[in-house]
């Protein structure tokens, strides 16, 4: 059963902290991607990468930071946590191939709450 | 204009009815759409993809996309008050399966008993 794990459900941090956010995939996918989503702007993508070690900027990278050292994990970084980083954080990864249809798989997400 | 518009809802349907969810794209270049459901608190799961023009069947739900209006819906055959969800239109940005998924906000779904 495939299988995309976020390191925890529910995290609250103090404004100004370093807060990583771990996601895993057992499904050998190369690329791995992390969303936030709020109520009304749906999902936006953060930061994504095709391959270790490599990463590119979604359409809100701003305050964020991402590490791929091994092909099944990658984490979010927020350097220094602002309330405006309250959101539900959703990590995913799917498969590469010639097709683009391959099933994009979620994690069950992160509800972070700044204070 | 966005890349993937959706009608935010709420759309409220009779259990038993046909629930019909639509979703609109700007990139003529997309390839392959995707409809996740997403249950409040839990994360998007794939429900079904299309890539060609027509319909597409399975089970209760049927995917249909018109490329040249750059259109794709979901039916929800005899609906059920457990298909109470908000649905999730994604569709490929480009050709190359390494580009993200672009998300439309989603149809709240509410099917009434």
């Amino acid at each position: 059963d495939v299988k995309v794990t976020q390191s925890s459900r529910y995290l609250v941090k103090r404004t100004g902290e370093k807060v990583f956010l771990e996601c895993v995939q057992d499904m050998d996918h190369e690329n791995m991607f992390w969303y936030r989503q709020d109520p009304g702007l749906g999902l936006r993508l953060i930061y994504f990468s095709y391959d270790v070690k490599m990463k590119e900027k979604g359409d809100i990278p701003e305050g964020y930071s991402v590490s791929r050292e091994k092909k099944e994990r990658f984490s979010l970084i927020l350097e220094s946590a602002s309330t405006n980083q309250t959101s539900m954080y959703l990590c995913a990864s799917r498969e590469t191939g010639l097709s683009s249809y391959n099933e994009q798989f979620f994690g069950p997400g992160t509800r972070l709450t700044v204070l | 204009q966005k890349e993937v518009e959706q009608n935010s809802g709420p759309l409220s349907v009779p259990e038993g009815a046909i629930a019909s969810l639509n979703c609109t794209y700007s990139d003529r270049g997309s390839q392959s759409f995707f409809w996740y459901r997403q249950y409040s608190g839990k994360s998007p799961e794939l429900i079904m993809f299309i890539y060609s023009n027509g319909d597409k069947e399975d089970g209760r739900f049927t995917a249909q996309l018109n490329k040249a209006s750059q259109y794709v819906s979901l039916l929800i055959r005899d609906s059920q008050p457990s298909d109470s969800a908000t649905y999730l239109c994604a569709v490929t940005r480009g050709l190359s399966g390494n580009t993200p998924l672009v998300f439309g906000k989603g149809t709240r779904l509410s099917v009434i008993a």
